[in-house]
């Protein structure tokens, strides 16, 4: 099956330091999203990308998608103990995959030291 | 209100027994998906369904079968439950797919299932 190759695995940051996590692909996409995930709780999307190139902000989260069409990175800046968490990216369509079905990375493990 | 619930939250079962997870939602979205979460693997694709009269099998349902009782309706069936089914199971609901917006899926809050 498509593969995306997310890193890091984990970060361990102080509050107040900018973050930079990213994923590859093989294949291409139509798509990035990037997804957040609390303990207990179910992916929440933060970010949704639609054009290689395009930069989309929300609040203090930045993404981009790679003009390749093969990568994209999340970027949180001044980061806050409420951005703990598990950060996926995913993909669809393109060549990775059709229109309904999402490649996920494996998480990058935020952990944000106050 | 949440627009996707599932329910239970949790479940410990025991190996061979039946088990039905549930998932609502209101968004109106006509796709719905049920994914399997383990640690180091990400989510899995176990069935999706486009619409009332249609199910599709994912990249893992082996030992599993669905419903889609309702547009807002989906649920996911365990015939007979392995302990290697202990997972988090997770619903998702997205719209119509078509290229560039609606495409995102929206992720119910989860059913941890344990099987002993």
């Amino acid at each position: 099956g498509q593969q995306l190759n997310q890193s890091p695995q984990s970060m361990f940051i102080q509050e107040g330091e900018d973050v930079s996590m990213n994923c590859t692909s093989s294949s291409i996409f139509n798509t990035w999203l990037w997804y957040k995930q609390d303990p207990g709780e179910g992916p929440v999307l933060l970010i949704a990308l639609y054009k290689a190139g395009e930069l989309t902000s929300n609040g203090r989260l930045t993404a981009q998608f790679g003009i390749t069409r093969k990568d994209s990175f999340l970027n949180i800046s001044a980061s806050i103990p409420s951005d703990v968490g598990i950060y996926f990216c995913a993909g669809q369509g393109g060549s990775g995959g059709s229109n309904y079905k999402l490649t996920f990375g494996k998480g990058t493990l935020l952990t944000v030291n106050p | 209100d949440a627009d996707v619930t599932q329910t239970p939250r949790n479940r410990i079962t025991k190996t061979g027994k039946r088990i039905m997870l549930e998932c609502s939602q209101t968004k109106g979205h006509d796709r719905m998906y049920w994914y399997r979460q383990d640690p180091g693997l990400g989510l899995r694709l176990i069935y999706y369904s486009f619409d009332v009269k249609d199910i599709n099998k994912g990249e893992i349902s082996d030992g599993y079968s669905v419903s889609r009782q309702a547009q807002a309706k989906f649920s996911l069936s365990l015939e007979s439950a392995i302990p290697n089914q202990t997972a988090l199971y997770f619903c998702a609901t997205s719209d119509l797919g078509l290229a560039g917006a609606g495409n995102e899926q929206f992720f119910g809050p989860g059913t941890r299932l344990t099987v002993l």
